[in-house]
């Protein structure tokens, strides 16, 4: 069980590059999401899966895209990298149940040049 | 709109004092409250979540909803708490968090 997987770890990209962040999760989890962290504004919502097939936006959700054909996978892409994008992106996935909270992935650093 | 909000971005405590990391939240509905903590370049991990009243690694959480607080709180404060902890409210069925307290144990 490895709970929360995420790729890669490290990342440096040009302004306007794309590129996939690669979330799986392994726990059967329905509910997963995206975030970004940033000093001095911790942790906001990109944007999140209810299910398979289901997506919806987050808090900060311009220049990224989801999807999620299947309940273990959530990648998240990034259109045309720009370095405010420059970040630490946690992907998280949790129960239907809310009381376990979210368990998180070990997050990719994105630098944007 | 859900908000978490974390007064003190940083808090510097002795070894052995008491800790308390504030916590207060804006939500219309019955709110779901967790403290997750970050060790240094790590994952967050869940700490406490308040339905469940529990006590993890000497820290406990009260949720008051007449001052809409989720404070943490621990007697002792030990070197290895130092890390990052944030206060996070569920609604709508996502997690919102607030902006982190950097809490710093000093020998």
């Amino acid at each position: 069980n490895a709970g929360v997987t995420q790729t890669p770890k490290f990342q440096v990209l040009k302004t306007g590059q794309s590129m996939t962040l690669q979330c799986a999760q392994d726990m059967n989890h329905e509910y997963m999401s995206w975030y970004r962290q940033d000093p001095g504004m911790g942790l906001r919502l990109i944007h999140y899966s209810v299910g398979a097939g289901i997506t919806d936006q987050g808090e900060v959700p311009n220049g990224y895209n989801v999807s999620r054909s299947t309940t273990e996978d959530f990648p998240l892409r990034l259109l045309s990298a720009a370095p405010s994008q420059t970040s630490v992106y946690f992907c998280a996935s949790r129960t239907i149940t809310r009381r376990n909270g979210y368990t998180f992935g070990s997050g990719t650093r994105l630098t944007v040049v | 709109a859900q908000r978490v909000t974390q007064p003190e971005k940083l808090l510097s405590v002795f070894k052995g004092a008491p800790v308390e990391l504030k916590c207060n939240y804006s939500y219309s509905g019955s709110p779901e409250l967790f403290w997750y903590v970050q060790y240094s370049r790590q994952r967050l991990q869940l700490l406490l979540r308040h339905i469940s009243r529990e006590s993890i690694k000497g820290f406990t959480a009260d949720l008051n909803k007449g001052e809409t607080s989720f404070h943490l709180k621990k007697p002792f404060a030990q070197e290895e708490d130092s890390a990052m902890y944030y206060c996070a409210l569920m609604g709508n069925e996502k997690l919102t968090f607030g902006t982190g307290t950097r809490l710093t144990i000093i020998p």
